[in-house]
């Protein structure tokens, strides 16, 4: 099925781990992103692409990397987590122009708990 | 920062009233666009509203734009318990390297008692 998947839907780290939460989509979106959400501060922007080879910083990037090697997928990596990274992540992407009338697609999320 | 604010923070109606969200926001966009999430679920895009139109309709659904003032609504009308849900604004800001950017306003959680 067409749209964005993401994985694991869930995942719990220890302080000080690292790990990657992966995003895939099969649209052929030249735009992905990855947001955090948290109680009351609604969706925050991490990082987003506009391309393959193309990324940028969000709202939060700090603790937070990624890469856009292909099109389709557009991994976050957490290089040491904390515990101030507990949050649900979500995923999105959309055809660049948006003036076509698209909205984003967004993954199902994951949520992380760091303890 | 977040861009959009939005009130009321949450709204408790009966089934086959309307209810009415309301988005301000603070600069230049391209567009506004609402979406919809389920508790637990993703967020689901509902509509999108261009910077140069001032209504739009989907349904059940009607969206207004005043980009003097900086705001938007979204107008569901004959609600439904199915309409139970958190409606967030999101605006994609006009120009350079923002392009793309989404920024979301922190939700209104509406409650639709059958």
């Amino acid at each position: 099925n067409a749209g964005v998947t993401q994985t694991p839907k869930f995942q719990v780290l220890k302080t000080g781990q690292s790990m990657t939460l992966q995003c895939a989509q099969d649209m052929n979106h030249e735009y992905m992103s990855w947001y955090r959400q948290d109680p009351g501060m609604g969706l925050r922007l991490i990082h987003y692409s506009v391309g393959a080879g193309i990324t940028d910083q969000g709202e939060v990037p700090n603790g937070y990397n990624v890469s856009r090697s292909t099109t389709e997928d557009f991994p976050l990596r957490l290089l040491s987590a904390a515990p101030s990274q507990t949050s649900v992540y979500f995923c999105a992407s959309s055809y660049l122009r948006t003036l076509e009338n698209y909205g984003y697609t967004f993954g199902s999320g994951t949520r992380l708990t760091v303890v | 920062s977040q861009q959009g604010e939005e009130d009321p923070q949450a709204l408790s109606i009966q089934e086959g009233e309307n209810a009415t969200m309301n988005c301000s926001y603070k600069t230049s966009i391209n567009n506004l666009q609402w979406y919809r999430q389920n508790s637990g679920r993703g967020l689901v895009h509902l509509i999108l509203i261009r910077s140069n139109e001032r209504e739009k309709h989907s349904g059940r659904l009607r969206v207004t734009l005043d980009t003097s003032k900086k705001s938007s609504s979204l107008l569901i009308t004959a609600s439904r318990a199915a309409d139970t849900a958190s409606y967030f604004c999101a605006t994609d800001e006009s120009g350079g390297t923002s392009y793309g950017k989404l920024t979301f306003g922190q939700g209104t959680i509406l409650t639709v008692h059958p």
